[in-house]
């Protein structure tokens, strides 16, 4: 069975430029997730989806971060503009059905550099 | 507020030597996992913990559970070189959060020859 799927790998951008962040979940899996993890600390989550609905993003910095997960498969993250402090690695998970007792699976994330 | 609290942090252990890495949380919760992340990689579920009192074990690891004390431990025995990487505990929020994982800040374990 294939992983979650993340591209890029690494990006380098500036401040103020925009990126985006694309994530594949494992097949059937209904829900996904978007974690942070800067260095030294564990992933915190931005935003989680079930299917093509947002089920939380109190987290999620609404004013310069966007998600969405348009036929409830494939996602997409973006940052625009970009502050050095979302320096971090954005990690991609997903699990079957409800989060309830479901076990999430980690994709290798996508290292993001702000100079 | 659902909190997370690993201890300790950094862990530095000589092969053969047991040890325990804790993980205490705030409020309640029924299930909390344990993960593991090398340098550079994403993160590799090691085990899931679902009710009081549970106990699983892979080779040199086994993790606990204990809700009405809200603590985990996972004790790593005859430590050897292989398990160093960083060990993360992750609580799932209760009630209407429950897909929302908090994370401790890790334990990084280092098995010296």
């Amino acid at each position: 069975e294939a992983g979650v799927a993340q591209s890029p790998r690494y990006k380098i951008i500036e401040k103020r430029q925009s990126v985006a962040f694309w994530c594949n979940p494992i097949s059937g899996h209904a829900t996904l997730y978007w974690y942070q993890q800067i260095l030294g600390q564990g992933p915190k989550l931005l935003i989680q989806f079930q299917n093509n609905g947002v089920v939380d993003d109190s987290q999620l910095p609404k004013d310069r971060f966007s998600a969405e997960r348009l036929k409830g498969v494939d996602s997409t993250l973006k940052i625009q503009p970009a502050k050095l402090e979302d320096s971090a690695v954005y990690l991609c998970a997903s699990s079957f059905g409800t989060p309830s007792y479901n076990e999430q699976f980690f994709g290798p994330g996508t290292r993001l550099t702000v100079l | 507020e659902l909190k997370v609290e690993q201890n300790p942090l950094f862990l530095s252990m000589q092969e053969g030597k047991n040890y325990t890495i804790y993980c205490n949380y705030s409020t309640t919760s029924d299930r909390l996992y344990w993960y593991r992340q090398d340098p550079g990689k994403s993160l590799e579920s090691l085990f899931v913990l679902l009710s009081n009192g549970a106990v699983k074990q892979e080779g040199r690891l086994m993790a606990s559970l204990d809700t009405k004390a809200r603590l985990s431990t996972l004790h790593i025995t005859a430590a050897v070189h292989d398990l160093s990487a960083t060990y993360f505990c992750a609580v799932a929020g209760y009630g209407g959060s429950q897909g929302n994982l908090i994370f401790g800040k890790g334990t990084k374990l280092s098995v010296k020859p």
